[in-house]
């Protein structure tokens, strides 16, 4: 199957600043990225969709100026976690698939982010 | 709107026993796909296996394999010869049509403990 990396694994940072948070598919063109939110011990939440070289379709609750999503090529997305909170805290995924060869989402290994 | 119901929360089997993971979902769709994901501690998401709603034919994936009802809108995995590294949590997931831009809906999980 495809390989989705995420950077970093595990990052903790102080409440009010930003963090960035990288999804790259290694080797596939990602046509739609998703990202996700997983509570300790609860499922996935979808927080939005992402095409390359378009906005972001975010769900609902979701604050799209607080979770920024860029997905500027087809093998990068990026969340950016904007003046973060002790609230904020969570593991974050991110998947990726392709209209081509395979009919499934790909997921990364996730991100755990500790805001203090 | 489509829901995923997994309506146990925790499971537990004995090493080389079989154990039945159940799901149910609810849809207007006629064309659809349901897919079991596994969690494992390192919390990496895998594809256990995956059904087309139109295939008749239940699939297989070595040891596992699910009891696809469509009339009935339940779709339960089944682990054979369970083994310790199938400890794990086990998401149910829905999927409309083929196009593997729409996005996943995930039932809220089930724990499975593997015991000697």
């Amino acid at each position: 199957g495809a390989v989705v990396s995420q950077h970093p694994s595990w990052v903790i940072c102080k409440s009010g600043t930003s963090v960035k948070i990288e999804c790259r598919s290694l080797d596939f063109q990602a046509t739609t990225m998703f990202w996700y939110r997983q509570f300790p011990k609860q499922s996935l939440m979808l927080m939005a969709t992402s095409n390359e070289g378009s906005k972001a379709t975010y769900e609902q609750g979701v604050e799209k100026d607080k979770f920024l999503i860029n997905h500027a090529s087809l093998t990068l997305s990026t969340l950016t976690v904007t003046s973060a909170h002790p609230e904020d805290s969570s593991f974050y995924i991110c998947s990726a698939s392709t209209t081509s060869g395979y009919n499934e989402q790909f997921f990364g290994p996730g991100t755990r982010l500790t805001v203090l | 709107a489509q829901t995923v119901t997994q309506s146990q929360p925790e499971m537990s089997v004995q090493e080389a026993e079989t154990v039945t993971l159940s799901c149910t979902y609810d849809t207007s769709e006629s064309d659809y796909y349901l897919f079991w994901y596994k969690q494992p501690p390192s919390r990496q998401m895998i594809l256990v296996i995956r059904q087309e709603a139109y295939k008749q034919q239940n699939a297989t994936e070595n040891r596992f394999s699910v009891n696809f009802q469509k009339a009935a809108k339940s779709f339960s995995l089944k682990i054979s010869d369970s083994q310790l590294g199938d400890a794990a949590m086990y998401f149910c997931a829905y999927r409309p049509g083929p196009d593997t831009a729409s996005k996943l809906t995930f039932g809220t999980g089930t724990r499975l403990q593997v015991t000697l």
